[in-house]
């Protein structure tokens, strides 16, 4: 069965620094989100992406995140400088079409931790 | 207007018995209600939605009833299993494009044996 990866599972890195955490959608879904869950806290929704462009954002998508689909394969979520609250795990999902019942599948995450 | 409060927060129930989970938003522009299973370390997956236009959705153990006039909608587990224990998220979404889903607070299920 098709699936969502996320590489890496775990990142550690130091405030200040840059980030880039990989999704692999499943290959014929045509819209891509990325959402953020802290630890012990519900999941939020940080962007959506159709046809190479960002459909939607949240407050928390702010200048610090940006979104690409370098490769047609790929799909990345960068943090240009990482902060303390950034520490989460990352969750990337992918829907096929636009339709209003249409299901979204998520990765397994990447645990993100900045120190 | 986005806010979805769960309830409750968290839930005991013995194997066998049946767990039942709510779910209240405020967003009248919703008009898809899926309920996401979650188990640690992995990412939400979907258990069973349902559509405005119905009123229950039953798959399996697992049933749905919404109630468009009070903005709520509920998850029912029957004979719960050890197996589903695992944190539940209501997660509605409207249709605007985009579709993203705003996620409940949760619900930790712990089914004892």
């Amino acid at each position: 069965e098709p699936e969502v990866t996320q590489t890496p599972s775990h990142q550690v890195t130091q405030m200040g620094q840059e980030v880039i955490l990989r999704c692999v959608p499943i290959s014929n879904h045509l819209y891509f989100y990325w959402y953020r869950q802290i630890l012990g806290q519900k999941v939020e929704f940080l962007v959506s992406f159709y046809n190479n462009e960002i459909s939607e954002k949240s407050e928390i998508f702010d200048d610090q995140f940006s979104v690409e689909r370098p490769d047609g394969s790929n799909f990345t979520l960068k943090i240009r400088s990482t902060k303390l609250e950034d520490s989460a795990m990352y969750f990337c999902a992918s829907r096929n079409t636009g339709g209003p019942w249409e299901t979204q599948y998520f990765g397994p995450g990447t645990r993100l931790l900045v120190l | 207007q986005q806010q979805v409060k769960q309830s409750p927060q968290s839930l005991i129930v013995q194997k066998g018995g049946i767990s039942i989970i709510n779910c209240a938003y405020e967003n009248t522009a919703f008009d898809y209600f899926p309920w996401y299973q979650q188990f640690p370390g992995k990412g939400p997956a979907l258990l069973i939605a349902i559509r405005p236009d119905v009123s229950e959705k039953k798959e399996g153990r697992f049933t749905i009833s919404f109630n468009k006039s009070a903005k709520q909608f509920s998850l029912h587990i029957m004979d719960s299993q050890p197996g589903d224990s695992a944190t539940y998220f209501c997660a509605p979404s409207a249709w605007t494009g985009a579709n993203n889903l705003f996620f409940g607070t949760g619900t930790r299920l712990t089914v004892i044996p």
